[in-house]
């Protein structure tokens, strides 16, 4: 148990929809990152949040959008949904703001667009 | 295009065998990891290498990073089948963005 965790674990919607992804980091950890998974395209970098602000910006389509709140949890929220957006969603927390420090990856969120 | 390129993409090997993976790219990266991921769960994070040439050895697994910083290697010695897994290296730039390798599939048949 890495001690991040990720609701919900399962997700399954329709073409068009909208969706909300929840992470909460280790304890005491104020980095937060998102990646995606799929089979074709491996694990691409998305998103990374540090103390409730935007610090690094990977692959992230415009119609995917992410904050992070107060209490350092964190949501990545996904709209108009299209089949190649299904995948596995991880969220990845660290103490450091930098590149250099351990990740802890949470168990992900299988999304599947119908 | 992978910024990593990982060989092989696939390993199949018996148990006691010796196996290297490779991280290759044309970017120099601050430092470099390697994780270990099984079906349905997050990578775990194996090491953390920084300095161009450096060499870490954790039990049977030797990692070593590039002079110039812009490759890995992973070495297992006489692999076991809990070493079963996909292996991903993972380099970062400046500060925050990870790009991840493809990834190496290792089945180790007992």
């Amino acid at each position: 148990d890495s001690g991040v965790t990720q609701t919900p674990k399962h997700l399954i919607t329709a073409t068009g929809q909208r969706v909300t992804l929840r992470c909460s980091p280790r304890s005491g950890d104020l980095s937060v990152y998102w990646y995606q998974q799929s089979l074709d395209q491996g694990l691409q970098f998305l998103i990374q949040y540090y103390n409730g602000e935007e610090r690094a910006k990977g692959n992230i389509l415009e119609r995917f959008s992410a904050q992070q709140f107060p209490d350092l949890h964190s949501e990545l929220n996904l709209s108009s949904l299209e089949l190649g957006d299904s995948a596995l969603y991880f969220c990845a927390s660290s103490v450091a703001v930098s590149g250099s420090g351990e990740q802890f990856f949470g168990p992900g969120t299988r999304l599947t667009v119908l | 295009t992978q910024l990593l390129e990982q060989s092989p993409q696939f390993l199949s090997i018996q148990e006691g065998e010796n196996l290297t993976v490779y991280c290759n790219s044309s970017s120099v990266f601050s430092s470099l990891q390697w994780y270990r991921q099984e079906p349905g769960e997050g990578p775990v994070l194996l090491v953390t290498v920084v300095t161009g040439g450096e060499v870490k050895k954790l039990k049977r697994l030797t990692f070593q990073f590039g002079d110039a910083r812009k490759d890995s290697s992973l070495h297992i010695t006489a692999a076991q089948p809990g070493d079963t897994g996909l292996y991903l290296c993972a380099g970062a730039e400046s500060f925050n963005k990870f790009y991840f390798g493809s990834g190496t599939k290792l089945n180790v048949k007992p």
